[in-house]
């Protein structure tokens, strides 16, 4: 069974430009959420997707980072404009509905905006 | 205060020894704990959740709650140079799917 899947990798832009970000979720997970890890710091919560509705976007940063989950499948998170202070490793995990004891969790993306 | 604190490390153990790596938090309302293990460039991996008061042991892990202390702690015993990675602390604030608040990690080297 594949994992959760994150792409790209890696990403490197310059500040101003627009960064879009993909994550596949484990099939049949309804539960999606996007971390990020900035550097030197701990792992924070950006949002949490339930099939295609966002069920908590407490920790989105601002307005210039957009999230979506068309069909309930996999997710994007758009970053538009990037700042510096964007940069970091952009996590997405997935988990069966009523099961946060089982969230897995994807290699992540390293964003880096220069 | 943040609300997940972990000493950053490293911490280096002989391989064979008991490596101990401990959290607190600081919401009382915390419910549910969960110790994740992350190599180098790779995602972090559930090891063990708890959520009650005490000890729960799987193989050589063992996860212990003081709910009183807001204190958790991982032990990991015959410690192996495949356990060197960073070991990251997380709580939720209810049972089932919520957001998972994380401590900065520790970093754990075994020597062989």
């Amino acid at each position: 069974e594949a994992g959760v899947t994150q792409f790209p990798s890696h990403s490197v832009i310059e500040k101003g430009q627009t960064v879009t970000l993909r994550c596949d979720p484990i099939s049949g997970h309804d539960n999606l959420y996007w971390y990020r890890r900035v550097m030197g710091k701990e792992i924070k919560f950006l949002l949490h997707f339930v099939k295609e509705s966002k069920q908590d976007e407490s920790g989105m940063p601002n307005n210039r980072f957009l999230a979506e989950r068309t069909g309930g499948t996999y997710s994007t998170l758009k970053v538009q404009p990037a700042e510096l202070e964007d940069s970091g490793v952009y996590f997405c995990a997935s988990s069966l509905q009523g099961s946060n004891e089982k969230l897995f969790f994807g290699s992540g993306t390293q964003l880096s905006v220069l | 205060q943040k609300e997940v604190e972990q000493n950053s490390g490293p911490l280096s153990v002989p391989e064979g020894a008991i490596a101990s790596l401990n959290c607190t938090y600081s919401d009382r309302g915390s419910q549910s704990f969960f110790w994740y293990r992350q190599y180098s460039g790779k995602s972090p991996e559930l090891i063990m959740f708890i959520y009650s008061n005490g000890d729960k042991e799987d193989g050589r892990f063992t996860a212990q709650l003081n709910k009183a202390s807001q204190y958790v702690s991982l032990l990991i015993r015959d410690s192996q140079p495949s356990d060197s990675a960073t070991y990251l602390c997380a709580v939720t604030h209810r049972f089932g799917n919520e957001k998972l608040t994380f401590g900065t990690g520790t970093r754990l080297t075994i020597i062989p």
